[in-house]
């Protein structure tokens, strides 16, 4: 079966400073990848995916995320954050061509001023 | 592009009770998906349509949740009776085709408390 992990509730980090927020995966085949942000009483927005090719991945709002197979990981990264950024990120994976979307448990990121 | 379109957006009801929500999904979105989504928590699938025809329902409690999207556009999803742990966000998304590597385009949900 497939699983995701977010290992931090919550990530905190000023403004300007470099951003990380953690995903590990567990699939049994190909996985295909996703991250989205979730603002306040408001639906997951797409930021980007992992399929296939180049293992750096570049999203919206300036969002980049690394797959890692050997370490099973897809971790988002950020290279300057903003105040705006804050908000709730999920990690999602689908295995192989499966209809499935399987969702990580959320990592909420504050930035401060 | 118009987005995924859901009603209402908050609800509260008592437990035993019925409810139903509404989704209308982007334009020529064959694929339709229903999450919930409990306080904390990522959202988990509950059906997935192509076209007005099931995919998968295996998460679904089919003795008190019901879904249908007759003529492959706009969903409901019933809840008949109630239970407190269904106090949720219920979000609906979309996406062109059921394809692997399709974003998947989300409404912004209706909140049900249950008292």
């Amino acid at each position: 079966a497939q699983s995701v992990a977010q290992p931090e509730d919550q990530v905190n980090v000023a403004e300007g400073n470099p951003l990380t927020v953690k995903c590990t995966y567990s699939v049994s085949g190909n996985p295909y990848l996703f991250w989205y942000v979730q603002y306040p009483n408001r639906g997951l927005q797409f930021l980007l995916k992992y399929i296939t090719g180049d293992n750096l991945v570049k999203g919206s709002y300036g969002f980049e995320a690394e797959f890692n197979k050997s370490q099973t990981s897809f971790h988002l990264k950020k290279p300057s954050a903003l105040v705006s950024d804050s908000a709730l990120y999920f990690c999602a994976v689908r295995e192989n061509a499966g209809n499935m979307l399987t969702f990580g448990g959320g990592t909420r990121l504050m930035v401060k001023p | 592009e118009a987005g995924v379109a859901q009603s209402p957006r908050y609800k509260i009801i008592e437990k035993r009770q019925s409810v139903a929500f509404w989704c209308n999904p982007i334009s020529g979105h064959a694929t339709l998906y229903w999450y919930q989504q409990i306080l904390g928590q990522g959202p988990k699938l509950l059906i997935q349509f192509q076209n007005n025809g099931v995919v998968d329902d295996s998460q679904l409690p089919k003795d008190r949740f019901s879904a249908e999207r007759l003529k492959g556009v706009d969903s409901t999803l019933k809840i008949q009776p109630a239970k407190l742990e269904d106090s949720a966000v219920y979000l609906c998304a979309s996406s062109l085709d059921p394809g692997f590597n399709q974003p998947q385009h989300f409404g912004d949900g209706t909140r049900l408390s249950i008292l």
